[in-house]
């Protein structure tokens, strides 16, 4: 079964600091990875998503991940970040047309400091 | 309506009672999941809906725990018995198929008395 490890629970950066989340997962299939973030009181949305086309992928808000097989990661990263990026970040993974469901890591928050 | 539809947004009930949580999903979405959220614990899966296959129930907690999906669309997650553990956020979640995009509901938050 797949599963998702996010390494620190929470990560603080100043304004104008690259920003890293890390993400490494297990699959036994090649997988599909997602990161979803959850700013202060609103729902879940999909940030970026990586399904076997282009290993850097860009999303909104100017993140974007590397999927690396070889360390079995899909990390997030920003080079620069802004105070509307304070928010919960979520890694998932999918085995895709396996059927199986997308599981969720637990989550890190992003804390940014003026 | 546009989105995915969750009720009740807010319940609160006594330790032992059953309650009913209701998902709504987006129209034609064929997958249809329930997650549990709560303080440092992140999204806990549940149970995954997809089309006409057998639900994958392998992340639900207990027995206590049920879910249907009545003709494809409309989903209700049912807690038996409630205990305070069961304090959560219930996030319901569609997309179009195993590999799309997930669309979440406001999620209906469960407080057991």
């Amino acid at each position: 079964a797949q599963s998702v490890t996010q390494l620190g629970s929470h990560v603080s950066v100043s304004e104008g600091a690259l920003v890293l989340l890390r993400c490494n997962y297990s699959s036994s299939v090649p997988p599909y990875l997602f990161w979803y973030v959850q700013y202060p009181n609103q729902g879940l949305q999909l940030l970026l998503k990586y399904t076997s086309a282009a290993t850097l992928v860009k999303g909104i808000n100017g993140f974007e991940a590397e999927f690396k097989k070889s360390e079995t990661s899909f990390h997030l990263t920003k080079p620069s970040a802004h105070m509307s990026d304070a928010a919960e970040y979520f890694c998932a993974v999918s085995e895709g047309q396996a059927g199986t469901a997308l599981i969720f890591g637990k989550g890190t928050t992003l804390s940014v400091s003026s | 309506g546009a989105g995915v539809s969750q009720s009740p947004s807010n319940k609160v009930t006594e330790k032992g009672k059953d309650v009913e949580l209701r998902c709504d999903p987006i129209s034609g979405h064929t997958a249809l999941y329930w997650y549990r959220q709560s303080l440092g614990q992140g999204l806990e899966f549940l149970i995954y809906f997809q089309g006409n296959s057998a639900p994958d129930k392998s992340g639900l907690p207990s027995d206590r725990f049920s879910a249907e999906r009545t003709g494809g669309s409309v989903s209700t997650l049912t807690i038996q018995r409630t205990q305070q553990e069961d304090s959560a956020v219930y996030l319901c979640a569609s997309s179009l198929g195993a590999t799309g995009e997930l669309f979440f509901g406001e999620g209906s938050r469960l407080t057991v008395l």
